[in-house]
């Protein structure tokens, strides 16, 4: 089974503080992605990564950032937290892009 | 504009009972299109569809896509309180790797 782990289920910040969100997937594959959810606009993407150190901006990437310096990892990065960054923000992979992506449990972040 | 529509958007049923959830979409130059449950959660993948006509089947779920008439339904039999979740149709994007989701359907089972 395809493993997609993020590294916090809830996490509360503070606005203007930096905060990072990390995804690790156990099967080797070649794309990443970033999403937020949030009631009534479904999921966005904010950035994907189709290679290490490779990444493309989603639909909405403004006041995000992402690493992937390992095939596995692939890390968001909120480089001044604000209150409408608020959200429910989940990882997903897939094989290739003829594979459905599979996600992570998701982050509830809260920025105060 | 290029959406995906699900409907309807909320559906409260009895356990035992057979549900359809509908999705329509605008586009035709698309590879397939995908169905996740959404539970507390990580949404969950239920099939991929990339072929009109073709049902696919899992246990009680199963799932066709009309690529001439532009929807998809997925049908859930026997329904269990279980099934309780948000039901996301998904189409991707020919030549990129974006997902374009529904705003999903709501289905409660009650026992």
């Amino acid at each position: 089974d395809v493993k997609v782990t993020q590294s916090s289920r809830y996490l509360v910040k503070r606005t203007g503080e930096k905060v990072f969100l990390e995804c690790v997937q156990d099967m080797d594959h070649e794309n990443m992605f970033w999403y937020r959810q949030d009631p009534g606009l479904g999921l966005r993407l904010i950035y994907f990564s189709y290679d290490v150190k490779m990444k493309e901006k989603g639909d909405i990437p403004e006041g995000y950032s992402v690493s992937r310096e390992k095939k596995e990892r692939f890390s968001l990065i909120l480089e001044s937290a604000s209150t409408n960054q608020t959200s429910m923000y989940l990882c997903a992979s897939s094989l290739n892009r003829d594979q459905p992506q599979h996600f992570g449990d998701g982050t509830r972040l809260s920025i105060l | 504009e290029d959406k995906v529509v699900q409907s309807p958007l909320s559906l409260v049923v009895h356990e035992g009972d057979t549900v359809t959830l509908n999705c329509s979409y605008e586009v035709t130059n698309f590879r397939s299109l995908l169905w996740y449950k959404q539970e507390k959660k990580a949404p969950t993948f239920l099939f991929m569809l990339t072929s009109s006509g073709i049902e696919k089947k899992s246990g009680r779920l199963s799932s066709i896509l009309d690529k001439k008439e532009l929807f998809s339904i997925l049908n859930i039999t026997a329904t269990q309180t279980g099934d309780s979740a948000v039901y996301l149709c998904v189409r991707d994007t020919s030549g990129t790797y974006k997902y374009i989701f529904g705003t999903g359907t709501r289905l409660k089972v009650l026992a």
